[in-house]
């Protein structure tokens, strides 16, 4: 069974501060997402990694992903409080292109 | 262009209540999907379906149905509602590694 792990689950940070969230899974997989979700919302797509060594960034944020070390990170640089939400990393696996989630990193950014 | 369009967005059903959560996608995506998203918890799988006619099981699929009998619509049946099942319902599409989340189903079982 695929298993997906985050960590931080919880996060405080200041402004301007940076930080990594990291996302680790049990099981091959060269398909990453990321994703961000307010409260009460739905997934707002972030990233797409499909690839070994696969690095994306957009804004304050930049995603990798080491199919190797079944590891992907997303990295804030400068945290500004809209950066505040949940983000979750989900695995793409099976020819039906079904996603395991991460349980969550909730992101609080302080003035 | 409506994307994965849910309905109702809220609902509050009684115990043994059975009820039909609507999805329909205009992108002709053959790949469709039930995700539940339990509070502070990420979304599991329900049930899937690669194409029209052809439905299956996810991690969670206790308690729910499902029928494709259109490549658009993908309804999800919950029979004799439970506690259990309060929690918020994406629907999903997909079409190569291009995800589309419909905006949620919040439905609580009182």
């Amino acid at each position: 069974e695929l298993k997906v792990e985050q960590n931080p689950l919880f996060l405080s940070m200041q402004e301007g501060k940076n930080y990594t969230i990291y996302c680790n899974y049990s099981t091959t997989s060269d398909r990453l997402y990321w994703y961000r979700q307010d409260p009460g919302k739905s997934l707002e797509s972030l990233f797409v990694l499909l690839s070994n060594g696969a690095v994306k960034q957009e804004g304050r944020l930049m995603a990798s992903l080491d199919t190797k070390a079944r590891l992907s990170t997303l990295h804030i640089t400068a945290a500004v409080h809209d950066l505040s939400a949940t983000y979750f990393c989900a695995v793409l696996t099976g020819t039906a292109s079904k996603l395991t989630f991460g349980t969550g990193t909730r992101l609080q950014v302080t003035l | 262009n409506a994307g994965v369009t849910q309905t109702p967005k809220f609902r509050i059903l009684k115990i043994g209540q059975s009820m039909t959560l609507q999805c329909t996608q205009d992108m002709n995506h053959n790949y469709m999907y039930w995700y539940r998203q339990d509070p502070g918890m990420g979304l599991k799988l329900i049930y899937y379906s690669v194409g029209a006619g052809i439905t299956d099981k996810g991690e969670v699929p206790n308690g729910y149905n499902v029928s494709r009998s259109t490549t658009e619509d993908f309804p999800l049946r919950l029979e004799l509602a439970a506690p259990s099942q309060t929690s918020v319902y994406f629907c999903a599409s997909s079409y190569g590694y291009g995800y589309t989340f419909g905006s949620g189903t919040r439905l609580t079982v009182v």
